[in-house]
């Protein structure tokens, strides 16, 4: 099976600040990755498809991008309903990143 | 509204057996794959098994093949999660989901992917004598 493994696991970060997750895969996945935020007893929330497809009704600061194994999710400019756990995905999850106020 | 419902959860022993159902409303069922994704108590995602649109397809993580299986009935828009042979690490709150496409591929280098963009609200299963 492919793993899928997210770096950080933990990001304090403020208000305005730019935050990049990176996500890499055990093997090439092409741009057959998702990204997700859950928030603490929620379903997750589909943000990216097809690595960098923004999701309709994300909000444009959310951004990504790679293929292959490398991946990243950018936030431009980080807002109070941000702060949520990250999971990327193909197949198997990334192990999150917690996103928390610094 | 484009809607998930899950039910079925609920307390069982090591070794029972439980069928979660998740009725599916506000979209054309038979078009699209689905999905059961978990989460244990404090812990991460695990992605658990898929369905393609026709129900000619199905996948499971490696950590439940052959104890629990998928299936759809499109007559009344429901994915069903037979479990069997529970154990305690199954317990967790499953979460069925919507593809955003007609299926899902993991394997064999036939990857296939756009993502799942309508979840339910989970429910909870508990494995525990």
């Amino acid at each position: 099976d492919i793993q899928m493994t997210q770096s950080p696991s933990t990001l304090s970060a403020s208000v305005g600040d730019r935050v990049t997750i990176t996500c890499r895969a055990s093997q090439s996945i092409s741009s057959w990755l998702a990204w997700y935020q859950q928030k603490p007893g929620k379903a997750p929330k589909l943000l990216i498809y097809r690595a960098s497809s923004l999701e309709s009704g994300v909000p444009s600061r959310f951004s990504g991008s790679g293929s292959g194994t490398e991946f990243t999710l950018t936030i431009s400019s980080l807002q109070p309903d941000d702060f949520a756990t990250y999971y990327c995905h193909f197949g198997t999850f990334g192990q999150g990143t917690k996103v928390e106020i610094k | 509204q484009v809607q998930l419902v899950e039910s079925g959860g609920g307390v069982v022993q090591p070794g029972g057996s439980l069928r979660l159902s998740c009725a599916a409303s506000g979209f054309s069922f038979r078009l699209y794959g689905m999905d059961w994704v978990r989460q244990a108590p404090g812990k991460g995602l695990e992605w658990v098994a898929v369905i393609s649109y026709d129900g000619t397809t199905t996948d499971y993580a490696d950590s439940v093949k052959g104890r629990f299986t998928i299936s759809t009935d499109t007559s009344n828009n429901t994915v069903y999660l037979q479990m069997n042979s529970l154990r305690a690490e199954d317990t967790a709150v499953y979460y069925c989901a919507k593809d955003r496409r007609g299926s899902s591929s993991f394997r064999n280098n036939r990857y296939y992917y756009y993502g799942m963009d309508v979840w339910g609200q989970g429910t909870t299963v508990t494995v525990s004598s």
